[in-house]
This record gives structure tokens, sequence and C-alpha cells, in this order.
């Protein structure tokens, strides 16, 4: 099936520490997005990609690092400069072109 | 600078009764997408509807169905015959139809449905 998928689930960090999180897709997409959602709040981009080896920072990229090295994967870092990491994040992609986004199931990361 | 606001953080329905939920738009491009997105629970964003701003008529999917007022810059969302599923956050996306592939989000509408 294709589709988007994001590991892990659950994810606890402590504080001070790097820690990455994982989106492929198989969908074939050229573009594709992280997101952060906090409680009761909308979507906010953090960093999206057009096409391999070219990202560009979103509205609260700062303490957040990506690579798109693959087309299928775009993995997001949260660095220990991100001053409150715990949120939900949410992985998307889009076909250039097209004009539908589609998500994966999202991460929870917690900073114990 | 696009921006997407939903002016109703919760909103409160009967079941098989009908809905509404509101979005307004702000940009300076003629061409656009406009989406709603429906998150469960589970928050598994799903989509529910797509309109094109350059298509006049308005876009329907099964029990849904929006009301693009272009001029005004308004995207409803309305929901026909509720039902306890559709109880979820709903959020209103747009993106410009070309350059940028950004996608840009309302804070969402809350939607409880009463049985």
């Amino acid at each position: 099936d294709g589709g988007i998928t994001q590991s892990p689930k659950y994810l606890f960090r402590k504080e001070g520490q790097n820690v990455t999180l994982s989106c492929e897709q198989n969908l074939n997409h050229d573009a594709m997005y992280w997101y952060r959602q906090d409680p009761g709040q909308g979507l906010r981009l953090i960093y999206y990609s057009q096409i391999v080896n070219d990202f560009q920072k979103g509205d609260i990229a700062e303490g957040y690092s990506v690579s798109r090295e693959k087309k299928e994967s775009f993995p997001l870092t949260v660095t220990s400069a991100q001053k409150n990491p715990t949120a939900f994040y949410l992985c998307a992609s889009s076909q250039t072109g097209a004009d539908t986004q589609y998500f994966g199931p999202g991460t929870r990361l917690t900073v114990l | 600078a696009q921006t997407v606001t939903q002016s109703q953080p919760e909103m409160s329905v009967q079941e098989a009764e009908t809905v509404t939920l509101s979005c307004t738009y702000d940009t300076s491009e003629s061409d656009y997408y406009l989406f709603w997105y429906k998150q469960p629970p589970s928050r598994q964003m799903i989509l529910v509807i797509r309109q094109e701003a350059y298509k006049q008529q308005n876009a329907t999917e099964n029990r849904f169905s929006v009301n693009f007022q272009k001029a005004a810059k308004s995207f409803s969302l309305k929901i026909s015959d509720s039902q306890l599923g559709d109880a979820a956050m709903y959020f209103c996306a747009y993106r410009r139809s070309s350059g940028t592939y950004k996608y840009i989000f309302g804070t969402g509408t809350r939607l409880k449905v009463l049985a």
C-alpha cells in the first residue's frame, strides 16, 4: 500500500539531547513537509522540501534541522536548541503540480 | 502574506442535523486551492474536500459540501446528516497554485456531535 510512515509513534527525550524523527513515503511525491502541532492549535510549518537536496525553512525552523538526500525520506532532527520541543509532529507529502497534501500518522515527542 | 482564519474554536451539532464550519482567508493571488482536513482523536489528518479557486462550482463529497465565495474570500464547510464519526478537529487550508508549494492552515474548529 502506498503511504507515509512516521516512526516512532511515541518518543521520549531528555533535555539537552538531539533526537531524529523519521518520515518515509512511497507515493513518489516530490515535496515533503514537517509540521508541529501543539494542544488546541493548528499546524505550524517547520521545514519543507520541494525536491531532493533542497529544503526551505518554514515559520518555526529555529532549533530544528532536516535533510533530503533521497526522494522518499525527509528526517527531522530536533536539536537541544529547541526550547520547547514537546509536541505532536506531522510529516506530509504532495506531488509537484498537484494540490493535495497527504499526511503520516504523526510522532508524539515528549521531553523529560 | 496569506492567512487563514477559523473563527469558531468549537461547534456542536445534534446527530442527523446539519452544521456549517466557517473559514476565511486572505490572499492577493487569483489562482489557488482550498482544503478542509479532518483530524479525529487518532490525530491522523484526513482530506475531506478540496476546491480549486478557478472553478465556480462548489465542491461536494457525499455529506460534505462547501460554500466557496471567492470575492468574499470565504470557504465554509457544510456537513449534512451529521454522524458520531464526524466528531473531530476540522482544519481549513490554503495553497497557491504555482510557485512555492507551501500550505497555510487555520487554527481549527473542534466539532462535537451530540447523540
